[in-house]
């Protein structure tokens, strides 16, 4: 079964402290992105991946941090900087840079306790 | 940079009655045009796309038409039933370089 997995649905964060949302993908895709959905407004990108090793920062892009070990995952993480990570955070990918047809997760729901 | 503008932001229709959505976008370089449909607590999913060189795209109720020349385009769902009831969102993009997002449409289809 292919796609775009996030786990997990719900994650709470503690003041001060950073939590990791995983994001993997068995669609052989190239590139990958965050997005961070508020409500009733659109999608803002937090960072992105064209390829393995390389990522690149977004529009808002502060107090997050990624890394691209493997092809198939880009985990987010949410440090203590952000401080306002209450947001529904969205993985993507696509086939390549400039294929330009992005696929989604499910999503995860971060709240702070 | 790209700036798309998506309107209007709630929409309620009829069952069986049509329903448009419209977005404006500002580089005319953007040569890609998506929508995606969210249901409640769920990631995006694509439901149809259009690129520049074409003017209009169906797929069975749904089609997208381009305006080049007004830097618009719409989505038209046509006779409307209550699963179609969802958020929508236009996006635009240069080559995936820029991809931008509309506020998103709260589309509600009353039986």
């Amino acid at each position: 079964d292919g796609g775009i997995t996030q786990s997990p649905k719900y994650l709470f964060r503690k003041e001060g402290q950073n939590v990791t949302l995983s994001c993997e993908q068995n669609l052989n895709h190239d590139a990958m992105y965050w997005y961070r959905q508020d409500p009733g407004q659109g999608l803002r990108l937090i960072y992105y991946s064209q390829i393995v090793n390389d990522f690149q920062k977004g529009d808002i892009a502060e107090g997050y941090s990624v890394s691209r070990e493997k092809k198939e995952s880009f985990p987010l993480t949410v440090t203590s900087a952000q401080k306002n990570p209450t947001a529904f955070y969205l993985c993507a990918s696509s086939q390549g840079w400039g294929r330009e047809t992005q696929y989604f997760g499910p999503g995860t729901r971060l709240l702070v306790l | 940079g790209e700036n798309v503008e998506q309107h209007p932001s709630t929409l309620s229709v009829q069952e069986g009655d049509s329903a448009v959505i419209k977005c404006t976008y500002s580089d005319s370089a953007s040569n890609y045009f998506p929508w995606y449909k969210q249901e409640l607590g769920k990631g995006p999913q694509l439901i149809i796309d259009i690129r520049s060189n074409v003017g209009e795209k169906k797929d069975q109720r749904i089609a997208v038409t381009l305006n080049k020349t007004a830097k618009h385009f719409s989505l038209h769902i046509t006779e409307t039933q209550p699963e179609d009831s969802a958020v929508y969102f236009c996006a635009a993009s240069y080559n995936n370089n820029d991809m931008r997002f509309g506020a998103g449409t709260r589309l509600t289809v009353k039986p």
